[in-house]
C-alpha cells in the first residue's frame, strides 16, 4: 500500500534562517506531488505542485521554493524565513487518474519567531 | 478561477443529532471532482468522500451521506447520529482535471457534545 511521510512534525525557526521540509511517498511511482499551507484558522492554500522529476509549478509568489530531486521526494525550502511563513504545511500526492483523491502527510507545524 | 465556500464556520451539536455541512462551489470546468476531508486535532487530512461532476447520484456510506446538486453548485455532507469522535474541522474541496490540485473551502469546525 502507499504511504506518505513528512518531517519534521514541528519546527520553530528564527526569522532569517533557512528551511527544508521533506516529503517522500512509498508504494507508487510517478505520483503528482503537492505542497499546501494552512494559516492559523484558515483553509488550505496550494503552494507548489509537481507532475514529475524536476517539474515544479508555483501557485503563489512567496518566499518559498520547491524541488523534486527524485521521483517520490518533494522538498520545500526557504533561504530566509519570514514571520508570515508560519503555518501548517501539508504534503500530498495523487496518481494520474483524474477521479482519485489526494492523500496527505501528517503535516509540519512551522513557527517562525 | 475555482472557488469553494463553506458558510458555516462552526457548528455545535449534541451526540446522536444529525448534522449537515454546506458547501457551494464555483468552476468553469465541465468536468471536475468534489471531495470532503476531515481534519482531526492531530492535523492530518483524512479523505471521506468523492463525487464526479457527471454523477449526481447521491449515496450513503455508513453514517455519511452527501447531496450533490449541480443546478445549485452545492455538495452538502451529512453525518447521521453524530458521535464525539466526529468532532473535527471538515473541508470541502474541488479538483480540476488538469493540475489535479485541490481548491479548499475555509472549513467548518464541528463540535459534538456528549
Amino acid at each position: 500500500s502507499q504511504t506518505i511521510h513528512q518531517w519534521p512534525a514541528t519546527l520553530v525557526q528564527p526569522v532569517g534562517s533557512p528551511l527544508s521540509l521533506e516529503c517522500t511517498v512509498e508504494g507508487t511511482s510517478n505520483p503528482n506531488l503537492y505542497w499546501y499551507r494552512q494559516a492559523a484558522g484558515r483553509g488550505l492554500q496550494l503552494l507548489f505542485y509537481s507532475v514529475g522529476i524536476g517539474q515544479i509549478s508555483s501557485e503563489v509568489p512567496q518566499n518559498l521554493s520547491a524541488s523534486r530531486p527524485q521521483d517520490r521526494q518533494f522538498i520545500l525550502s526557504s533561504k530566509k524565513l519570514l514571520l508570515s511563513d508560519s503555518g501548517f504545511y501539508l504534503c500530498a500526492w495523487t496518481d494520474h487518474r483524474p477521479d482519485t483523491e489526494a492523500f496527505f502527510g501528517q503535516g509540519t507545524r512551522l513557527t517562525v519567531v | 478561477a475555482q472557488k469553494v465556500t463553506q458558510a458555516q464556520t462552526e457548528i455545535s451539536v449534541v451526540e446522536k443529532e444529525d448534522v449537515t455541512l454546506d458547501c457551494v462551489y464555483e468552476t468553469r470546468d465541465t468536468t471536475y471532482y468534489l471531495f470532503w476531508y476531515k481534519q482531526p486535532p492531530s492535523g492530518e487530512l483524512v479523505f471521506l468522500i468523492r463525487r464526479n461532476s457527471f454523477d449526481e447520484q447521491n449515496e450513503i456510506s455508513g453514517r455519511y451521506s452527501w447531496n450533490f446538486q449541480k443546478s445549485t453548485s452545492s455538495f452538502n455532507f451529512t453525518i447521521t447520529a453524530s458521535q464525539v469522535v466526529d468532532s473535527a474541522v471538515y473541508f470541502c474541496a474541488l479538483s480540476d482535471t488538469g493540475r489535479r490540485a485541490l481548491t479548499f473551502g475555509s472549513g467548518t469546525r464541528l463540535q459534538v457534545q456528549p
